[in-house]
């Protein structure tokens, strides 16, 4: 089955405490990309990446690293988490010509405490 | 990133048609998204425009004015599972997968 998987699906954390996120599709598309949705500002892109060893910056990036070693696979990784970044992440994955849109992971909701 | 501005919600009535609008700014702009996101879910994919006009998918059509700097999701015969939020999204020129949402219009179909 085509599909983009994000591991975990919930995440309780301290603050200061290092976490990644993971991501992996199997349709072997080249373009991947990680959003943040938080109640009244929608999906907010955090970083996206063209293709291997391909990463650019969205419009939060703040705080957040990610890396592409693998086409498959685009971790989102949080080096020190504040309570700021509690949100809804998603994983999402297209075709280099984006034509047919993003297919989005399941989510994963990350709490900082 | 661009500035895609929707509607919060809308309610309709089954068997109904609702049009959900939504504008940009055309300055870098590069095609044009809408997404289903059910409560709890992912988004899932409904169409792409990027030349003007309307495109139709069986029950859902999508058009687009570039000129205007304007969209709009047209769902015909609604049914009580189309209640959802409703994602318009804007591609960027400039960078070739920076997309960017809209807060999302929430829409209610009421039997």
């Amino acid at each position: 089955e085509a599909q983009v998987t994000q591991n975990p699906r919930y995440l309780i954390t301290v603050t200061g405490k290092k976490l990644t996120v993971t991501c992996s599709q199997n349709m072997n598309h080249e373009y991947m990309s990680w959003y943040r949705q938080d109640p009244g500002l929608g999906l907010r892109q955090i970083y996206y990446s063209m293709n291997v060893e391909v990463t650019d910056k969205g419009d939060v990036p703040e705080g957040y690293k990610v890396s592409r070693k693998e086409k498959r696979n685009f971790p989102l990784i949080l080096e020190s988490p504040s309570p700021n970044q509690t949100s809804l992440y998603f994983c999402a994955s297209s075709p280099e010509t984006g034509v047919g849109g993003y297919t989005f992971g399941s989510g994963t909701r990350l709490t900082v405490v | 990133g661009q500035n895609i501005d929707q509607p919060t919600e809308m309610t309709a009535t089954e068997g109904a048609i609702v049009q959900i609008n939504c504008t940009y700014q055309t300055s870098g702009f590069n095609g044009l998204f809408w997404y289903q996101q059910h409560a709890g879910e992912a988004p899932t994919f409904l169409s792409y425009n990027v030349l003007d006009g309307l495109e139709e998918k069986g029950r859902f059509s999508s058009f687009l004015s570039r000129s205007k700097g304007y969209s709009y999701l047209l769902l015909k015969e609604l049914q009580m599972k189309d209640s959802a939020s409703y994602l318009c999204a804007g591609r960027n020129s400039g960078g070739y997968q920076k997309v960017t949402f809209g807060t999302g219009t929430k829409l209610q179909v009421i039997p």
